[in-house]
This record gives structure tokens, sequence and C-alpha cells, in this order.
């Protein structure tokens, strides 16, 4: 199983501000992906990082908003660009093995927007 | 887009009852994945299932994959406190992401 490592865990952020997480990864894995999570709900998907290339959003998230990269098969970093209350989340890295495809998520970075 | 639909959204049992979440999707999934979040946890991988009619156990879990692969439960023998949490089914969708179920949350009274 991979072992997906974020920082930071948690931070307070004033609002109009931009704050980059990191996610490394123990193992090469195949792909990473970006979700967040809201208080009581589900995770929903921003984007799956590709290495070496552009990030593939979904629908209703933007890359001025929330710029991807992963310059290796082991490391992405998402920003949240110009936050407001309402990126007040967790942010949740993820990755796909090579074996199974089992996705492993990493421990999460709560973010607080005042 | 695909869409993965959870029920129950809260389920509250006493100590030693039996518990089932189950999900169903809009379309035909290549696996589903079963995780279960404590509170103020992240999700934690619990199994994967691939195979049409796939049933998997884990010691008082018990994991089915429906034979179109458009449906999966979860079910508990006998819960116990340690099994509070919200259970998330995710199936896996085209582009190698997973596509995410709303989650059950279970409460167990002791």
């Amino acid at each position: 199983s991979a072992v997906i490592s974020q920082k930071p865990s948690r931070d307070i952020c004033q609002r109009g501000t931009s704050l980059t997480i990191q996610c490394q990864v123990d193992s090469q894995v195949t792909m990473m992906f970006w979700y967040r999570q809201q208080p009581g709900q589900s995770l929903t998907l921003i984007a799956t990082a590709n290495q070496g290339s552009e990030a593939t959003y979904e629908s209703g998230f933007v890359i001025d908003k929330f710029p991807i990269s992963r310059p290796n098969l082991t490391f992405s970093t998402l920003t949240v660009s110009n936050m407001s209350p309402e990126d007040s989340s967790i942010y949740l890295c993820s990755a796909r093995d090579w074996g199974e495809g089992t996705i492993y998520f990493g421990e999460g970075s709560w973010l607080t927007v005042v | 887009g695909q869409q993965v639909m959870q029920i129950p959204q809260y389920q509250h049992v006493q100590e030693g009852e039996d518990f089932t979440t189950y999900c169903n999707s809009s379309t035909t999934l290549s696996n589903i994945q079963w995780y279960k979040q404590r509170p103020g946890g992240h999700p934690v991988f619990l199994i994967q299932l691939v195979k049409s009619g796939e049933v998997k156990k884990q010691k008082r879990l018990t994991f089915q994959f429906g034979e179109a692969k458009k449906n999966s439960s979860l079910h508990i023998t006998a819960t116990q406190t340690t099994d509070v949490g919200t259970y998330f089914c995710a199936g896996g969708g085209s582009q190698g992401n997973l596509i995410f179920g709303k989650g059950t949350k279970l409460s167990v009274k002791p």
C-alpha cells in the first residue's frame, strides 16, 4: 500500500490569500488526485494531477483557483488561491497504486478561512 | 455524469445489532471500493471489489458487488462501538478516479 503525507495538516488562512498544500507518496503511483471534503459532506474530486502536464479538472473547478503541479511520480501540490470562507474544507490528496489500482488517501489538510 | 447513490444517510444502532449500507450506481462500475472515515479522520481504505457477484469478508464485515456491477453493500454483524464512523462507497470512474457516494454515518449506542 502507498503511504501519503500531506502538509500542512491544518491551517487558518486570511481571506484573499493563497495556500499551497504538498502531497508526497512513499512509492511510485500511477495517478494522483485531489479531493475536497466540506464539513459533514462526501468527497468531491477537484482534479487529476498529471505528471509533467496540466491537471485535468472536474466540472466546477478551474486552474486559476486551484493550480496543481505534479513534477514527478510521487509528488504533487495543490494551491487554493484567493481564498474565501467558502473554501474552508478538508483537502485530500490521493494516489492510485500500480497493483490492484487501490486508491489511498493522505490524512488531509484542514483549512479554515477567516 | 456518473453518480453513486448511497443509503441510508444515517444509521443508529444498539451495540450488537447488525448494520448494512447500500450503494447504487447509474452506470456499470469497473470496481467499487469501500472506505471508513472516523470523526476527525481521513478516509481509510477497507476493500476493493472487482468481479461481478463478488463477496469478500473481513471479520465481521461482509462486502458484496452486484451481478450487474451497479450495486454494492457493506454489512457489519454485531456492531461494536469501534465501528462508529462514516462508511463511503466509491465507484471506479472511467478516468481511473473514484466517484464517492454521500456516505452512511453509523453511530453505535453501547
